[in-house]
């Protein structure tokens, strides 16, 4: 079965403190995202790449960055995490373009950070 | 980036259909109309997605208005697990040939024993 995994399931950190959430897919995907959901907001798109070392800003970019060193792997750092940063973080993954539009996108389960 | 529309709430009953709509007025001619569903505590899933044509799928069927500003998730007979957030979303260009997804706050469906 294919997938998109979220290393941590759930997470408490500290304000200030850097975090990284990291996520790997397993369908050779060009294609990653990160999205955040807070409640009466919806999902909100974070950073995505669609390439390795190719990065584009999302809708809501300041107090992010990410890393895509391999094809696999999509990392999103919080710098210096902030209390508002607290909320589900979504990463999803699909095909590029040229041909396989008609692939969806494959999310993975969420991480839910706590910053105290 | 073109928006949609969709009724924050609605209520089926087990066994009978279900017609979740959208609008997206401003679409354009490149762009895609996708859906997905959240259960709870998960990531989004996809649906189903279509151009300008109708689509069936195992999940779904999407009917999509000939002037393509408005569209038609239906599920022929809702289960219990059908309760979710359906999304209705434009997959737009952003950047040469590369997509993106951009989520609005979907219906909340729920589905009566």
């Amino acid at each position: 079965d294919v997938k998109v995994t979220q290393s941590s399931r759930y997470l408490v950190k500290r304000t200030g403190e850097k975090v990284f959430l990291e996520c790997v897919q397993d369908m050779d995907h060009e294609n990653m995202f990160w999205y955040r959901q807070d409640p009466g907001l919806g999902l909100r798109l974070i950073y995505f790449s669609y390439d390795v070392k190719m990065k584009e800003k999302g809708d809501i970019p300041e107090g992010y960055s990410v890393s895509r060193e391999k094809k696999e792997r999509f990392s999103l750092i919080l710098e210096s995490a902030s209390t508002n940063q607290t909320s589900m973080y979504l990463c999803a993954s699909s095909f590029g373009t040229g041909g396989r539009i008609g692939y969806g996108y494959t999310f993975g389960s969420g991480t839910r950070l706590t910053v105290v | 980036d073109a928006k949609t529309t969709q009724p924050n709430s609605m209520e089926s009953n087990e066994e009978e259909p279900v017609h979740l709509p959208c609008n997206h007025s401003t679409i354009s001619g490149t762009d895609y109309i996708h859906w997905y569903r959240q259960l709870p505590s998960q990531g989004p899933e996809y649906v189903i997605h279509g151009l300008t044509s109708n689509v069936n799928n195992r999940m779904a069927s999407l009917a999509i208005a000939e002037d393509r500003k408005s569209s038609t998730l239906i599920l022929h007979r809702a289960t219990l697990r059908d309760a979710a957030v359906y999304y209705c979303i434009l997959r737009t260009l952003s950047g040469g040939s590369n997509y993106k997804l951009t989520f609005g706050k979907g219906t909340l469906l729920t589905v009566n024993p």
